[in-house]
């Protein structure tokens, strides 16, 4: 069965340390996003990308980047963790076009001390 | 960022009863909404994808409305069951771009 899986599920680093989440889907979809989600502010988008080598900065984009080298992967960098990103993040894809419904992978609790 | 809000933040009810909670958009440019239910401890998923004014969908229980020209729609609990108890989502995405912005959720309590 096609899935959507996140690596690694809970992570606790420092700050100022580089940081990368794995996102990896066998959906074959084109659209890939991360979101990170806080108490009170629900899902926020970090980052999407629509393609191979196709990227695109989402509402909360400052302090994380994202490269897209197959279909499959979309890594989320935290260039140097600062405590603010301490947050769920999940990752997710869809099919081409706006109305995909989007599959989520199962998160990743990060911490920054 | 667009402004996608919903209401009532929580709602507890009793097993059996009906209810129903609402989301509301930006009623320009609309292009699609989304709709999802979020487990504790699971990842969000997708209940509904609604783009016509008017569309009405529905899943067992669940249904849910649309009217993009006054910005909002409606999500229906027939008959609460306790594994009904999750968080629902809507989504909006407007025609100038395909990003989803998420509302803030409504956490149902459906007490047995």
């Amino acid at each position: 069965d096609a899935e959507i899986t996140q690596s690694p599920r809970h992570k606790i680093t420092e700050t100022g340390r580089q940081v990368t989440l794995a996102c990896h889907q066998t959906w074959n979809h084109n659209n890939m996003f991360w979101y990170r989600q806080d108490l009170g502010h629900g899902l926020r988008l970090i980052h999407y990308s629509y393609g191979v080598q196709d990227t695109n900065k989402g509402e909360v984009s400052d302090g994380y980047s994202v490269s897209r080298s197959n279909t499959e992967d979309l890594p989320l960098t935290l260039e140097s963790a600062a405590s603010s990103q301490t947050s769920v993040y999940f990752c997710a894809s869809s099919a081409s076009g706006a109305t995909g419904e989007q599959f989520f992978g199962p998160g990743t609790r990060l911490t920054v001390l | 960022i667009l402004n996608v809000e919903q209401s009532p933040q929580s709602l507890h009810v009793q097993e059996g009863d009906s209810t129903n909670f609402t989301c509301s958009f930006p009623s320009s440019n609309f292009y699609a909404l989304h709709w999802y239910r979020w487990e504790t401890a699971k990842s969000p998923e997708a209940l509904f994808v609604m783009t016509l004014n008017g569309d009405e969908k529905k899943k067992g229980r669940i249904s849910a409305t649309l009217n993009t020209k006054e910005g909002y729609s409606y999500l229906y609990i027939k008959g609460s069951q306790p594994e009904d108890s999750a968080t629902y989502l809507c989504a909006f995405i407007n025609n100038a771009g395909n990003m989803l912005t998420f509302g803030g959720g409504t956490r149902l309590m459906v007490k047995p």
